[in-house]
């Protein structure tokens, strides 16, 4: 089946520690997203990726970065920058329309990986 | 700058109850609208859009429609069951690169 798998599902780190969250995709999508969500403040964009080799961040990304090498997979880190990690982080794929636009709008999410700083 | 504004939870019903949750947005142009649906533990899973005014989006007994007028797109659902229980979230996409614009959820629970 197609889709978006998030890896791990449940992480622990100690301060000071990176960790790095897997996020890999089937679904042949050029667009990736990391969001971040907190209880109450919904989800929060952290990167984005349009294309292999490129990416942006988002409103969020200081603490965190990402590569892009190949199209089906786009891993965060969670660096000891980040103040607060503890979090639900969901990664997301978009494709194209039909007519070759970039986005369709329509996001496909990953269960996502929740990770808990000790 | 895109927005959007929903009703807060969390919302408690009773089964068989009428269900309305309210979300308007502000955008530039002629957005697209959404609402996802997130289940304990789990990712946002698209439970209906609406790509033009006047448009309804509907599934599994949800619906609603874009109105542009009133810049909003309310859920609604005529009768909730205890396994409509999760987050609702509204979402507004122009097309842009970087995805859509969430509102803060809301949080459903329904009572047997």
């Amino acid at each position: 089946d197609g889709g978006i798998t998030q890896s791990p599902k449940y992480l622990f780190r100690k301060e000071g520690q990176n960790v790095t969250l897997s996020c890999e995709q089937n679904l042949n999508h050029d667009a990736m997203y990391w969001y971040r969500q907190d209880p109450g403040q919904g989800l929060r964009l952290i990167y984005y990726s349009q294309i292999v080799n490129d990416f942006q961040k988002g409103d969020i990304a200081e603490g965190y970065s990402v590569s892009r090498e190949k199209k089906e997979s786009f891993p965060l880190t969670v660096t000891s920058a980040q103040k607060n990690p503890t979090a639900f982080y969901l990664c997301a794929s978009m494709g194209r329309t039909s007519g070759g636009d970039l986005n369709t709008g329509e996001l496909f999410f990953g269960e996502g990986s929740r990770l808990t700083v000790l | 700058g895109n927005s959007v504004t929903q009703m807060e939870g969390p919302v408690t019903l009773s089964e068989e109850a009428f269900l309305t949750i309210n979300c308007t947005y502000t955008a530039t142009g002629y957005p697209s609208l959404f609402w996802y649906v997130q289940y304990p533990g789990e990712g946002l899973q698209l439970l209906l859009k609406a790509t033009k005014a006047d448009d309804k989006g509907s599934n599994k007994g949800f619906e609603a429609t874009y109105r542009k007028e009133t810049t909003s797109f309310h859920l609604e659902k005529g009768s909730v069951q205890v396994s409509d229980s999760a987050v609702y979230f509204c979402a507004l996409s122009n097309g842009g690169a970087d995805g859509l614009t969430f509102g803060k959820g809301t949080h459903l629970i329904i009572q047997p």
